[in-house]
């Protein structure tokens, strides 16, 4: 079976600050990998995802995320976050099973 | 091309009622699935519903149903609600290619 971990629960960072938010997943085989945004009241966006050919990946709104094979990893990255990246994100991993599972979310708090 | 839509939005509930949500997939997306979001849990897969038909299932107990119709809607009942059914229900559609999920806003429901 398939299962995501996200470290970081809820992370707080400043204007202009660098993000970087941890997905750790378990499965042997090929996976398709993804990162979603929920905003304040908004429902949930695809913010990337990666499927096969170059491991860093470039999504909306100035996000990344790199998938390091060897470490079962598909972090997510903003090099600066700006009040609106306020939000929720989910990293998901669909393996064996086309139904993608979910991490618990972070939460991540940007102070203007 | 309209999002995956949700009704209602909003519910109240009390304990032992039952409730019927409702989600129309994106056209031409023929996959359904349901999941329920609650804080620190994250996203938990509930079922999900392909050609009318019920293809995969998550751990939740018999008292949470649901159906597809022809038109490729679908619907989740939950019978008997207790406290701990409060959440927010969110349907996705996934693409044809089945790579890809798209959700809708979801269904906050309330059991009092």
């Amino acid at each position: 079976a398939q299962s995501v971990s996200q470290h970081n629960h809820h992370v707080i960072l400043s204007e202009a600050a660098s993000l970087e938010l941890g997905c750790n997943y378990s499965y042997g085989g090929t996976v398709n990998l993804f990162w979603y945004v929920q905003y304040p009241g908004q429902h949930l966006q695809l913010l990337l995802k990666y499927f096969s050919g170059d491991p860093l990946v470039k999504g909306i709104k100035g996000f990344e995320a790199e998938f390091i094979k060897s470490k079962f990893s598909f972090n997510l990255r903003k090099p600066s976050v700006q009040w609106s990246d306020t939000a929720e994100y989910f990293c998901a991993v669909n393996g064996g099973s086309y139904i993608p599972t979910f991490g618990r979310g972070t939460s991540l708090i940007v102070h203007p | 091309k309209a999002g995956v839509t949700q009704t209602p939005r909003y519910l109240i509930k009390t304990r032992g009622q039952q409730v019927t949500l409702s989600c129309s997939p994106i056209s031409g997306h023929r996959s359904v699935s349901w999941y329920q979001q609650t804080p620190g849990q994250g996203l938990q897969f509930l079922f999900e519903y392909f050609s009318e038909t019920q293809r995969n299932k998550g751990n939740f107990p018999g008292r949470f149903s649901g159906r597809q119709f022809s038109n490729s809607r679908s619907e989740m009942n939950v019978s008997t609600l207790e406290l701990g059914d409060s959440a927010l229900y969110l349907c996705a559609s996934m693409t044809p290619n089945q790579e890809t999920q798209y959700f809708g806003p979801g269904t906050r429901l309330l059991v009092l």
